[in-house]
């Protein structure tokens, strides 16, 4: 099995609708993150947490809210979706040591039209 | 404030070809990390290496080698003999770091190289 997971892997909404991606991981990381990709845009950070009850903004937060309801589960919600939301979102995850590296899932697409 | 630049956004190749992927950054800290993703087609991000900036030896991992020069903010990546598996894009990306080494965990990725070999 992956060791983080991400659902859904695809989803198209329409606008104004309010949308949950989810993150699971299974390696035990206290890190986690949620990137969004857009083409020629390399990946730009939205939120991250370094625990359960550590969260805080990234370069492009606005529109954009998440939990951690546990160690292995922090979730990225879209309150109203605006079709410039349409992107590529990642979660990934990290050890926060020395040797502090992260590993992303495998992504959701999202279409907002 | 941190930075990463892969200036070239396109690279085409014929297999077997070597090709060297250019990564520049920018940042304040003394204390860094350098990484590369590769994104296949297949959308996934594939970690490939880590690097800390007191660290400047060169690496070589198989036909991937990777250039560290502090002296020109400079992290290259090059695959020798090029293989059609890798057409990916290829992201290079930054962490600061605490002067202890703890990343701040944060990533700055440039705007990422697609690369395409031709049989």
């Amino acid at each position: 099995d992956a060791d983080v997971t991400q659902t859904p892997r695809n989803r198209i909404t329409k606008t104004g609708k309010r949308i949950m991606l989810e993150c699971s991981q299974t390696k035990g990381h206290d890190r986690m993150y949620w990137y969004r990709q857009d083409p020629g845009l390399g990946l730009q950070l939205i939120y991250y947490s370094f625990d359960v009850k550590d969260i805080n903004k990234g370069e492009i937060s606005d529109g954009y809210s998440v939990s951690r309801q546990a160690q292995a589960k922090f979730s990225l919600s879209l309150e109203s979706a605006i079709p410039n939301q349409t992107a590529l979102y990642f979660c990934a995850t990290s050890n926060g040591q020395s040797t502090d590296t992260q590993y992303f899932g495998p992504g959701t697409r999202l279409t907002v039209l | 404030a941190q930075k990463v630049t892969q200036a070239q956004t396109e690279i085409s190749v014929v297999e077997k070809e070597d090709v060297t992927l250019d990564c520049v950054y920018e940042t304040r800290d003394t204390t860094y990390y350098l990484f590369w993703y590769k994104q296949p087609p297949s959308g996934e991000l594939v970690f490939l290496i880590r690097r800390n900036s007191f660290d400047e030896q060169n690496e070589i991992s198989g036909r991937y080698s990777w250039n560290f020069q502090k002296s020109t903010s400079s992290f290259n990546f090059t695959i020798t003999a090029s293989q059609v598996v890798d057409s990916a894009v290829y992201f290079c990306a930054l962490s600061e770091a605490y002067a202890g080494g703890t990343s701040y965990g944060k990533l700055t990725f440039g705007q990422g190289t697609i690369l395409t070999v031709h049989p």
